[in-house]
């Protein structure tokens, strides 16, 4: 079966560092995705991991281990508008679609 | 960047009644486009993968019969929801993906309510 894993929610204070983990196990795999989603909105692209290793975009870095079917997303410097809900996704190796894990919800306070 | 719009943004139906969504890429050719639907603070469950020109694969339990997709040029693909109920409601994105590109662009979403 599929399964993917992130926690519900978290909360981090302005200015500091947060890591979001996301365990995944997967009948193919052929990357992995990080997204982000305001309320009421679409999500939007924020990393994608395909080897193992971490991947840096400005004050975003993702990680990946193929091995132990983990990944995590790093927010440094947190500002307030980084309070949305992130998503993990694994690619099925099969027709290229996405599976979701449940969505992390993160509150940043002042 | 590229660019999916949904049509409409936000839609009110009653209960019997079927309603069409737009998906369009817009300055892409989209091979391949994804329906999702998502319920209040839940992720996003895929419905069905449509490739242009062929029939939409739908995932399990989803019914093909209720939920039609018509993905019928590489820059247009439609959801109708056929005879709506109120468990019907729910928050309906698609994504369009690009051949060759490993990215998949999201479009704004759908709200649809059935009264």
């Amino acid at each position: 079966g599929q399964n993917i894993d992130q926690p519900t929610e978290m909360t981090a204070t302005e200015g500091a560092i947060v890591q979001i983990n996301c365990t995944y196990q997967t009948s193919g795999f052929n990357g992995l995705f990080w997204y982000q989603q305001h309320a009421g909105e679409a999500p939007t692209f924020l990393s994608y991991n395909v080897l193992d290793g971490l991947e840096e975009k400005g004050r975003f870095s993702s990680f990946l281990s193929r091995s132990k079917g983990y990944s995590y997303l790093l927010l440094k410097e947190l500002q307030m508008k980084d309070s949305a809900s992130y998503l993990c996704a694994v690619r099925d190796q099969q027709g290229g679609k996405l599976i979701f894990g449940q969505g992390t919800e993160l509150s940043v306070k002042p | 960047g590229a660019v999916v719009s949904q049509h409409p943004s936000r839609v009110i139906c009653k209960s019997g009644t079927s309603v069409k969504i737009e998906c369009r890429s817009l300055d892409f050719q989209a091979t391949t486009m994804f329906w999702y639907r998502q319920f209040p603070k839940k992720s996003l469950m895929l419905m069905a993968t449509s490739n242009e020109g062929s029939k939409a694969t739908y995932e399990q339990g989803v019914e093909k019969d209720k939920f039609l997709i018509n993905h019928a040029s590489l820059t247009l693909s439609t959801l109708t929801v056929t005879s709506a109920h109120p468990e019907d409601s729910s928050f309906y994105i698609c994504s369009a993906r690009e051949i060759g590109v490993f990215e998949q662009y999201f479009g704004p979403g759908t709200r649809l309510t059935v009264t």
